[in-house]
């Protein structure tokens, strides 16, 4: 089974300044891991993903994250936030290819002026 | 670029009525994925085809909640009857094969129920 959490419901930055969004998540077997991105009433567009290659993965928009097996961890980041990336944000796990997604509960980034 | 068509995009019904949405994947997509996200929440599974046949539902409220994939195309989530519960978005995504891992997300079907 997997499961996914994600810490901060709301996250609020500054533009220009970094944006660090956090994940943990727990799977019994090797997992891939995934970050999405929902504007309002949209679906889902996927950011990036972890597939048991480079531990850095870099995504669409500037977005790249970090796999740490140790600490079970896959954190987004992207080194200076524009108003555009105001959105949800989803972080999912799945056990395998055509493995259903299990989602986080999602972050909410706000970008102030 | 393809991208997973779904309609209507938004429903509003009264509980007790009858509701269908529509899916059409990305050409050649074998799999298929129905989800459901209620509002504040992450989207969880409901149902999984593949090609026409379902791999899993063990999600699925079997006894109002119905999907098909009849020639492994297309696909259609029915509800019936609806009630003030299942007002949430209801997502279709679709993947290349078995062993893909990314899935492509339809805009989501937005249903309010009263």
């Amino acid at each position: 089974a997997q499961s996914v959490t994600q810490l901060g419901s709301h996250v609020s930055v500054s533009e220009g300044a970094l944006v660090l969004l956090r994940c943990n998540y727990s799977s019994s077997v090797p997992p891939y891991l995934f970050w999405y991105v929902q504007y309002p009433n949209q679906g889902l567009q996927l950011l990036l993903k972890y597939t048991s290659a480079a531990t850095l993965v870099k995504g669409i928009n500037g977005f790249e994250a970090e796999f740490k097996k140790s600490e079970t961890s896959f954190h987004l980041t992207k080194p200076s936030a524009h108003m555009s990336d105001a959105a949800e944000y989803f972080c999912a796990v799945s056990g395998g290819t055509a493995s259903k997604l299990t989602f986080g509960t999602g972050t909410r980034l706000q970008v102030t002026l | 670029e393809a991208e997973v068509a779904q309609s209507p995009r938004y429903k509003i019904t009264e509980k007790s009525q009858a509701v269908a949405f529509w899916c059409d994947p990305i050409s050649g997509h074998a799999t298929l994925y129905w989800y459901r996200q209620i509002l504040g929440q992450g989207p969880e599974l409901l149902v999984q085809f593949q090609d026409e046949s379902v791999v899993d539902d063990s999600q699925l409220p079997k006894d109002r909640f119905s999907a098909e994939r009849l020639k492994g195309v297309d696909s259609t989530l029915k509800i019936q009857p609806a009630e003030l519960g299942d007002s949430a978005m209801y997502l279709c995504a679709s993947s290349l094969t078995r062993g893909s891992d990314t899935q492509y997300f339809g805009p989501g079907t937005r249903l309010t129920v009263l």
